[in-house]
């Protein structure tokens, strides 16, 4: 079993929609928790970080993380086509810093 | 300012040749990482420096992987000899420190094909 696990999708959705994107570990110690998108042919690109458990919101895009379940969510709200990419959650111990455990990776398709 | 930028962006081989892969990391970024992504895979660690010291190369496959930063500046990844399980992306990150909170900024990558 993979430390960190994500529906690869792909998920389409029409414009405007409401997109939830999750992940779920089974590391107790992890504490850092991130968003990375890429595009295609493209390097990852930090979208959103989250220490330890809350709710993180930035513009469109919004970030939960529930230790308790081990259960990491990112929600985009208002989705535009250009937001058509793959979404890969990341985690990370503290004390082994920068060692970033990837998801799958979910590929999201945004229609106009 | 200059992201990571990585050469060559696209790379096909024959098996059981050699390979090298270069990065330049962002100015006054100290940690450097090398990733390997599968197709529809998320990107996995091979390795990782703090200055010119690997500091985590544990799951460096070194048979056939090496890799190098000298002068802690650029670095250079190498397979000898490929395989065809090593088509794939490989990755370069880079850091301001090794902390946790410190945001890795990643590269292009290369596109490896191995026939």
């Amino acid at each position: 079993q993979k430390e960190v696990e994500q529906d690869p999708g792909p998920l389409s959705v029409p414009e405007g929609a409401i997109v939830s994107l999750n992940c779920t570990y089974s590391n107790s110690a992890f504490q850092y928790f991130m968003w990375y998108r890429q595009y295609s042919r493209k390097g990852p690109e930090l979208l959103m970080y989250t220490y330890s458990s809350g709710n993180k919101e930035d513009g469109r895009f919004t970030a939960q993380v529930d230790k308790s379940s081990k259960y990491i969510s990112l929600f985009i709200r208002d989705s535009q086509p250009s937001d058509s990419a793959t979404y890969l959650c990341a985690m990370s111990r503290k004390n082994q810093g920068g060692k970033l455990i990837f998801g799958q990776g979910t590929e999201l398709s945004v229609k106009p | 300012e200059a992201g990571v930028v990585q050469s060559p962006r696209y790379k096909i081989i024959e098996k059981k040749q050699p390979v090298a892969f270069w990065c330049n990391p962002i100015s006054g970024h100290n940690t450097l990482y090398w990733y390997l992504q599968n197709l529809g895979q998320g990107p996995e660690l091979l390795i990782r420096y703090e200055n010119e010291e690997a500091v985590d190369d544990s799951q460096l496959p070194k048979d056939r992987f090496s890799a190098e930063r000298l002068k802690g500046v650029d670095s250079t990844l190498k397979i000898q000899p490929a395989e065809l399980g090593d088509s794939a992306v490989y990755l370069c990150a880079s850091s301001l420190g090794l902390a946790a909170y410190n945001e890795q900024f990643f590269g292009p990558g290369t596109r490896l094909t191995v026939l």
